[in-house]
């Protein structure tokens, strides 16, 4: 079975320092990852996904990603926060059932970013 | 714009009392889910629609149905409430590819306060 772990539930960076957010995966196939990000009282946002094409994945808000099938990792980063970055981020896997895509999430880290 | 619509996006209801849910969208997008996410969780797949096929989670409680009318709608019927059932609710949609694994778009959410 499919599992995503993030390290670290919260995570503190100060406005303009970089953001780094730990996703770690397994999976039997090759996965597709993918980082949401949700801020309060809202659904969740796609910021950036893989699908087995380029290694380094750049999304939106500046936010990129880097799959590294050696150590199964696909963290997230940002070279300076925004304080508008503060929110909650998930990782997830597909689980390769068929094309439905049933996503498995981390547990998620709440980003806060200090002025 | 195209996009996945909840409504309401606050409900809330007595202590047994049925409610539903509904989710529209304009993504024309054949799959939708529905997740159930408690606080500081990550969301939870309760089940979802492949075009007409309905597909249940292994753990999701009878107390959980779900209707999916046409293309754009679905609905999340919860038939007596309690107070665990305290959550928000996403919905969320997707468009599979051939061989390929589509992308899910979230609406902003149903939270659901059970009194």
């Amino acid at each position: 079975a499919q599992s995503v772990t993030q390290l670290g539930s919260h995570v503190s960076v100060s406005e303009g320092a970089l953001v780094l957010l730990r996703c770690n995966y397994s999976s039997s196939v090759p996965p597709y990852l993918f980082w949401y990000v949700q801020y309060p009282n809202q659904g969740l946002q796609l910021l950036l996904k893989y699908t087995s094409a380029a290694t380094l994945v750049k999304g939106i808000n500046g936010f990129e990603a880097e799959f590294k099938k050696s150590e199964t990792s696909f963290h997230l980063t940002k070279p300076s926060a925004h304080m508008s970055d503060a929110a909650e981020y998930f990782c997830a896997v597909t689980d390769g059932s068929g094309n439905t895509g049933k996503l498995i999430f981390g547990q998620g880290t709440t980003l806060q970013v200090k002025p | 714009d195209a996009m996945v619509i909840q409504n309401p996006r606050y409900q809330v209801t007595q202590f047994g009392k049925p409610v539903t849910l509904s989710c529209s969208q304009t993504l024309n997008h054949n799959v939708m889910y529905w997740y159930q996410q408690k606080s500081s969780q990550a969301p939870k797949l309760l089940f979802h629609y492949y075009d007409k096929d309905f597909n249940n989670e292994a753990d999701t409680p009878d107390n959980f149905q779900s209707r999916r009318p046409n293309t754009s709608f679905c609905f999340l019927d919860i038939r007596s409430p309690g107070l665990g059932d305290a959550a928000m609710y996403l919905c969320a949609t997707s468009r599979p590819g051939q061989g390929a694994v589509g992308t899910q778009y979230f609406g902003p959410g149903t939270r659901l306060l059970v009194l």
